[in-house]
């Protein structure tokens, strides 16, 4: 079946520094999305993309749908304390109602 | 401001007890899914509903689990009997056919003692 590669799987930075994370696809998607849960809470979308090399931004997060459609990036730039928690990739791949999730990557940042 | 509800948020029980949790979809979605996350697998899709109507349940163990939509405000998800390996959080989510955003609710944290 369809897996995602999520990576690295935890990070631990310190305030202000910017954070790259990373998922790739066994298999090609048409839709990418980036979710965030915080603790004790379920799973918030953050972007989302739908076209090869579509590179989108919301606040201090961009995020890229790769152009091979087998992977997609986020970024987060400046992070700050609310930025903590775990950051999940999903992709749908066409025709397909079912998300296929990434395993997370933890975000821990230090003051 | 539209959120999905989940009850309980917390759960405690004994092995081989039943139990069953609960959501409230937005208003208005006609699609439901029921996750299980765990530590070691992430995210697993159990089901999903469309218009009430059960889709695809291949990621439920069928002997223990069973999934129901007895309206269109209320998703069930049971669990007899229960099992330590079945501690987990449970989130529901809801969205609209064809769309990609699916909102989560909070979660129900399941403890099978």
């Amino acid at each position: 079946g369809q897996q995602l590669n999520q990576s690295p799987q935890s990070m631990f930075i310190q305030e202000g520094e910017d954070v790259s994370m990373n998922c790739t696809s066994s298999s090609i998607f048409n839709t990418w999305l980036w979710y965030k849960q915080d603790p004790g809470e379920g799973p918030v979308l953050l972007i989302a993309l739908y076209k090869a090399g579509e590179l989108t931004s919301n606040g201090r997060l961009t995020a890229q749908f790769g152009i091979t459609r087998k992977d997609s990036f986020l970024n987060i730039s400046a992070s700050i304390p609310s930025d903590v928690g775990i950051y999940f990739c999903a992709g749908r791949s066409q025709g397909a109602q079912k998300l296929v999730f990434g395993q997370g990557t933890r975000l821990t940042i230090n003051p | 401001d539209a959120r999905v509800t989940q009850t309980p948020r917390h759960k405690v029980t004994e092995m081989g007890q039943e139990v069953t949790m609960r959501c409230q979809p937005i208003l208005g979605h006609n699609t439901v899914f029921w996750y299980r996350q765990t530590m070691m697998q992430g995210l697993e899709l159990l089901a999903y509903f469309r218009n009430r109507a059960p889709l695809d349940d291949s990621g439920m163990p069928k002997d223990r689990f069973s999934a129901e939509m007895p309206d269109a405000t209320l998703a069930t998800l049971k669990i007899q009997p229960s099992e330590p390996r079945d501690s987990a959080v449970y989130f529901c989510a809801s969205g609209l056919w064809g769309a990609d955003t699916q909102y989560f609710g909070p979660g129900t944290r399941l403890t099978v003692l």
